[in-house]
């Protein structure tokens, strides 16, 4: 059964504390890694697709990394705004992603 | 915001009874899923359509059911609604629906069943 596990389930930083957020993942075929930020009571909101191991993407405070089991989404420097659940999903091609539960990140000021 | 829309954002309502959900897509994208994501639960893909057509099911009650229209808006029908539904019900579209492509959600029905 495909699953995606999300550590740690909360995680609280001082501003500018760096800081990684792991998720694994034991999906047959992965075909895409997505990371997702969101906020209580919204929709997710898309930042990363990862798709081959070794692949990297930023955008601004956060950079997603892919390897052949797990997937990471490093904040550097992290501010207030930043506070949200970040939810990570794969995808095996049967088109419905499968979540993991989330990791709550909260910053303080 | 990430062009799709759903309607109504928040729907209070008695057990027993029956509700529609409604999802616009992103403009040009032809799929749209519908997830479920409760406190217990997570995100759960409930289906997917493609242009008008079903094309996957996971975890749908079959008290649920889903249509794509012409106009590829799609709606969510939950009947004999019971306590457990309440819930937050996503839309996501992507282009084309073949899975490994970005799928953008909407900002969500809020269900709370009495």
């Amino acid at each position: 059964e495909d699953q995606v596990t999300q550590s740690p389930e909360a995680l609280r930083l001082q501003e500018g504390e760096s800081s990684s957020l792991n998720c694994s993942y034991t999906v047959s075929g992965l075909r895409g890694l997505f990371w997702y930020r969101q906020d209580p009571g919204k929709g997710p909101e898309f930042l990363f697709t990862l798709y081959s191991a070794g692949e990297e993407k930023e955008k601004e405070r956060l950079k997603a990394t892919l390897t052949k089991k797990e997937s990471f989404l490093h904040i550097t420097a992290p501010k207030p705004e930043d506070s949200a659940t970040y939810l990570c999903a794969g995808n095996t091609g049967r088109r419905a992603l499968t979540f993991g539960s989330g990791t709550r990140l909260q910053v303080q000021p | 915001d990430s062009g799709v829309t759903q309607t109504p954002k928040h729907l209070i309502t008695a057990t027993g009874q029956r509700v529609t959900l409604r999802c616009s897509p992103r403009s040009g994208d032809l799929s749209v899923y519908w997830y479920q994501q409760s406190l217990d639960q997570g995100l759960q893909f409930l289906i997917q359509y493609y242009n008008g057509e079903e094309r996957a099911k996971g975890n749908i009650l079959e008290r649920f059911s889903a249509q794509q229209f012409p106009d590829l808006h799609s709606e969510l029908n939950l009947s004999s609604l019971e306590l457990g539904d309440s819930a937050l019900y996503f839309c996501a579209s992507s282009l084309a629906g073949t899975g490994v492509e970005t799928q953008y959600f909407g900002p969500g029905t809020r269900l709370l069943v009495l």
